[in-house]
């Protein structure tokens, strides 16, 4: 099966810094990237989403970029507030189903 | 639109006793998934359902089971509770397009101790 693997698994940064986050995964069939943001006592949701066809997303403040060559993918966010700080989870699936692997979390701490 | 529902919130067991968690989509969504999340094992995937047919199993003992219900509704079942079934059983609902996968909508899980 598939095996995701992140890193770090905690991350401080000063305000406005940037923050990557890298997962790497092991399945060349997976082909959906999602990354999702759990702040602290609250659910997880999407903030950014990358397909198999496409090398870069970006969406304001963040990006995700994919290497499918070397199987792994990065979440970059840029100019980082105090809100940003939570756990980001990477994951990776195939677009056949409904299985997600996650990787095991990042908690971000941005420091005001 | 509501959220994904589930209940109970919070809910302390014994070793040996089972419990059922549920889980109410979003108005729509046919696919119904769970996940465990424990403090750094991330979320790790239980099973997945699909107009009330479990599609996808994860790598977890028997003693994990679920279904869903016509109403796209689900409920998983842990039996035999063990100390290490600690933790926040999560459900996820997705709006489905045949088998193209989509954004996962959590629900705010159900927290089990084990004592």
């Amino acid at each position: 099966g598939e095996n995701v693997e992140q890193h770090p698994s905690t991350l401080s940064v000063q305000e406005g810094d940037s923050a990557v986050i890298k997962c790497t995964y092991s399945d060349s069939a997976s082909n959906y990237f999602p990354w999702y943001k759990q702040e602290l006592g609250k659910r997880p949701q999407l903030i950014i989403d990358i397909r198999s066809n496409v090398g870069e997303k970006k969406d304001q403040r963040i990006a995700v970029t994919l290497n499918k060559t070397a199987k792994h993918f990065s979440l970059h966010i840029t100019e980082t507030q105090p809100e940003d700080s939570a756990v980001y989870f990477c994951a990776a699936t195939k677009i056949t189903g409904n299985q997600f692997y996650f990787g095991t979390g990042t908690s971000l701490t941005v420091i005001p | 639109k509501a959220g994904v529902t589930q209940t109970p919130r919070y809910l302390i067991k014994t070793r040996g006793q089972q419990v059922t968690l549920s889980c109410s989509p979003i108005s729509g969504h046919r696919s119904v998934s769970w996940y465990q999340q424990t403090p750094g094992q991330g979320l790790q995937f239980l099973f997945e359902y699909f107009s009330e047919t479990q599609r996808n199993k994860g790598n977890f003992p028997g003693r994990f089971s679920g279904r869903q219900f016509s109403n796209s509704r689900s409920e998983m079942n842990v039996s035999t509770l063990e100390l290490g079934d600690s933790a926040l059983y999560l459900c996820a609902s997705s709006l489905l397009a045949g088998f193209n996968t989509g954004e996962l909508f959590f629900g705010e899980g159900s927290r089990l101790t084990v004592l």
